[in-house]
């Protein structure tokens, strides 16, 4: 499999402000990952693509100048929220494939108040 | 577009009752996962299936994948409290994968 980890697990912020949310592969180096957001009750949905080396592939729906994803290593990406707003708020996991599988990180929960 | 559809939704039951969930979709996918996530926590991988007609086991759990690679089926036999949590199948290729709503199980004692 593949170990993936997620920091911070939990965040809570102001409205307005911006968040960064790490997303590492400890164990594979990984040229591509993937970020989803889980609301209460309901299944996971893919927000983007983080491509190594070059820009993330962003789902139909998600806005990429508000979710910044930098992939600046074969080993890190980063989701960061900008000027987060209170309907930000949500579970954001990250994935790494390997072989026809993904491997999840632990989330990372987010308040935005 | 590609949908998978779990059923049922939500599912609770005694310990050491028996339960399936399905998983189903009108299209065809060249591997089904099946995953169980806990509160606050990421999906954790079960099981892989990737031929039509596969039956993998786990413990006392028992994947089947439909013959014709569009459905696929978890049984639990004799439901234990710490098989509670949130099932999820979940298709697709190239690592990009389609997941179901889950279905949320609890497991009385």
């Amino acid at each position: 499999g593949a170990v993936v980890s997620q920091h911070p697990s939990r965040v809570i912020c102001k409205s307005g402000t911006s968040v960064k949310i790490e997303c590492r592969s400890l164990d594979f180096q990984a040229t591509t990952m993937f970020w989803y957001r889980q609301f209460p009750k309901q299944s996971l949905m893919l927000m983007a693509t983080s491509n190594e080396g070059s820009k993330a592939t962003y789902e139909q729906g998600v806005e990429k100048d508000k979710f910044l994803i930098n992939h600046a290593s074969l080993t890190l990406s980063t989701l960061t929220v900008t000027s987060a707003h209170p309907e930000d708020s949500s579970f954001y996991i990250c994935s790494v494939p390997r072989y026809n599988e993904q491997f999840f990180g632990p989330g990372t929960r987010l308040t935005v108040l | 577009t590609q949908l998978l559809e779990q059923s049922p939704q939500f599912l609770s039951i005694q310990e050491g009752e028996n339960l399936t969930v399905y998983c189903n979709s009108s299209s065809v996918f060249s591997s089904l996962q099946w995953y169980r996530q806990e509160p606050g926590e990421g999906p954790v991988l079960l099981v892989t299936v990737v031929t039509g007609g596969e039956v993998k086991k786990l413990k006392r759990l028992t994947f089947q994948f439909g013959d014709a690679r569009k459905d696929s089926s978890l049984h639990i036999t004799a439901a234990q409290p710490g098989d509670t949590g949130l099932y999820l199948c979940a298709g697709g290729s190239q690592g990009n994968l389609i997941f179901g709503k889950g279905t949320k199980l609890s497991v009385k004692p």
